[in-house]
C-alpha cells in the first residue's frame, strides 16, 4: 500500500510566522503535490515536482515555496503566515503515466493562522 | 477556462441507489477521477475512466461520455458509511489535475 505521512495533523501559527509542513512517501513516486483545500473549493494546486530539485508553480503559488531535496520529501513552506492561508493542505504522490497519474494523499494538514 | 460541475449536496436512503453526475470541461483529455472524502480525512481512490463505457467495481460503478463531457458514479445498496463527499477530477492535455468541488452525500436510515 501506498503510504503518504505528512508532519503534522493540526497546527496553530501566529501572522508573520514562518511555517514548514513536511510529506513523506514510501512508495517510490516521480510526482509530488501540494494542495489546499477550503469549504466549497475543489482541491487547488499550490506547487508540483516531478523529479528531485524540480518544482512547478500550481494555480496559486503566492506566498508559498517548496523544497525537494530526495524523492521521498516534499516540503511546503509558508514564508510569512497571513490568516488567509488558514487552510487544510494536502499532499499526494503518483507515478507518471495515465492510470499511474493516480494520486494518493496523505491524512492532511489543518492550519490555522491567529 | 477549465471548468468541473457536480452537485453541492445529495441525500440518499440507507439500501438505495445514487448517482453523482460531473460535467467538465477542459483542455484535452487524459482520464476522469473519482475519489472518496470522509469528513476530516484524506481523499481516496475510487476509480478511472480514460474510454467510454461503465466501469463497475462492487457496489460502484463509474461512467464516461467523451463526447458529451459527462461523468457519473453509481452507488448501489448504499451504506450509512458512504456518507462523504465524491470528488471529480479530470487529468487535462498537460498531465494536470482538474478537481470539482465535491458533492456531499448525505445518507438516511
Amino acid at each position: 500500500d501506498v503510504k503518504v505521512t505528512q508532519s503534522s495533523r493540526y497546527l496553530v501559527k501566529r501572522t508573520g510566522e514562518k511555517v514548514f509542513l513536511e510529506c513523506v512517501q514510501d512508495m517510490d513516486h516521480e510526482n509530488m503535490f501540494w494542495y489546499r483545500q477550503d469549504p466549497g473549493l475543489g482541491l487547488r494546486l499550490i506547487y508540483f515536482s516531478y523529479d528531485v530539485k524540480m518544482k512547478e508553480k500550481g494555480d496559486i503559488p503566492e506566498g508559498y515555496s517548496v523544497s525537494r531535496e530526495k524523492k521521498e520529501r516534499f516540503s511546503l513552506i509558508l514564508e510569512s503566515a497571513s490568516t488567509n492561508q488558514t487552510s487544510m493542505y494536502l499532499c499526494a504522490s503518483s507515478l507518471s503515466g495515465g492510470p499511474q497519474e493516480t494520486q494518493y494523499f496523505g491524512p492532511g494538514t489543518r492550519l490555522l493562522v491567529l | 477556462g477549465q471548468n468541473i460541475d457536480q452537485p453541492t449536496e445529495m441525500t440518499a436512503t440507507e439500501g438505495a441507489i445514487v448517482q453523482i453526475n460531473c460535467t467538465y470541461q477542459t483542455s484535452g483529455f487524459n482520464g476522469l477521477f473519482w475519489y472518496q472524502q470522509h469528513a476530516g480525512e484524506a481523499p481516496t481512490f475510487l476509480s478511472y475512466n480514460v474510454l467510454d463505457g461503465l466501469e463497475e467495481k462492487g457496489r460502484f460503478s463509474s461512467f464516461l461520455s467523451r463526447s458529451k463531457g459527462y461523468s457519473y458514479l453509481l452507488l448501489k445498496e448504499l451504506q450509512m458509511k458512504d456518507s462523504a463527499s465524491y470528488l471529480c477530477a479530470v487529468l487535462d492535455s498537460n498531465y494536470q489535475l482538474i478537481w470539482g468541488a465535491g458533492t456531499k452525500l448525505i445518507i438516511k436510515p
